[in-house]
């Protein structure tokens, strides 16, 4: 069993709905929780990170932990075509010798439809 | 400010050719790594670089080397390439914040899509 679960999709919604992705994890020693956007032929972005359990908003977008049941979530309200891309979960740890690293999800495509 | 510059963006190789992939970063970033993306697959780490002068394998290192002479920059290269080699590549960098746990925000480079015939 993969260190991280994601459902890779596709998935395809219509404009203006709510949008949720989700990734479960195993390994207890992850400490921040990330979620990176990767448009088409590009390089996976940043959008925002996360260290406890809760949720933390940024415009449109919700990130929500729940390290107790080892599973986070994206939400997306009032989706638009511009979100139409793969959203990667990432999870970082200490890797040991001042090393860091992260775990990725495989991702889930996402269109949003006009 | 550029961030995290990739080049070449596109490659088509023989089988046993070989090649560099160099990534150069301007954030004075401590880490950086090269990746590897593949369909159903998701990004898998071949080495990474904790400073200048230091490299370690990651998940997938067969087949690759790596050098960081400079703390700018990090090579990937390719000795003998194989089709199984046939990929995106991705280099990114980040920093640590002491005493602030395992952030590791990474930043990506926009990749080098490398074709093995």
């Amino acid at each position: 069993q993969k260190e991280v679960e994601q459902d890779p999709g596709p998935l395809s919604v219509p404009e203006g709905a709510i949008v949720s992705l989700n990734c479960t994890y195993s390994n207890s020693a992850f400490q921040y929780f990330m979620w990176y956007r990767q448009y088409s032929r590009k390089g996976p972005e940043l959008l925002m990170y996360t260290y406890s359990s809760g949720n933390k908003e940024d415009g449109r977008f919700t990130a929500q932990v729940d390290k107790s049941s080892k599973y986070i979530s994206l939400f997306i309200r009032d989706s638009q075509p511009s979100d139409s891309a793969t959203y990667l979960c990432a999870m970082s740890f200490y890797s040991g010798a001042g090393s860091y690293q992260l775990t990725f999800g495989k991702g889930t495509k996402l269109s949003v439809i006009p | 400010n550029a961030g995290v510059t990739q080049t070449p963006k596109f490659r088509v190789l023989k089988t046993g050719q070989s090649m560099t992939l160099l990534c150069a970063q301007d954030m004075n970033h401590e880490y950086m790594y090269w990746y590897r993306q593949d369909p159903g697959m998701g990004l898998r780490l071949i080495h990474y670089s904790v400073g200048e002068g230091t490299t370690a394998k990651g998940e997938v290192p067969d087949g690759y080397n790596v050098s960081r002479l400079k703390k700018q920059n990090f090579l990937l290269g390719l000795e003998s390439a194989a089709p199984s080699q046939t990929s995106v590549y991705f280099c990114a960098s980040s920093y640590t914040a002491s005493g602030k746990g395992a952030k590791n925000i990474q930043y990506f480079g926009a990749g080098t899509r490398l074709s093995v015939l």
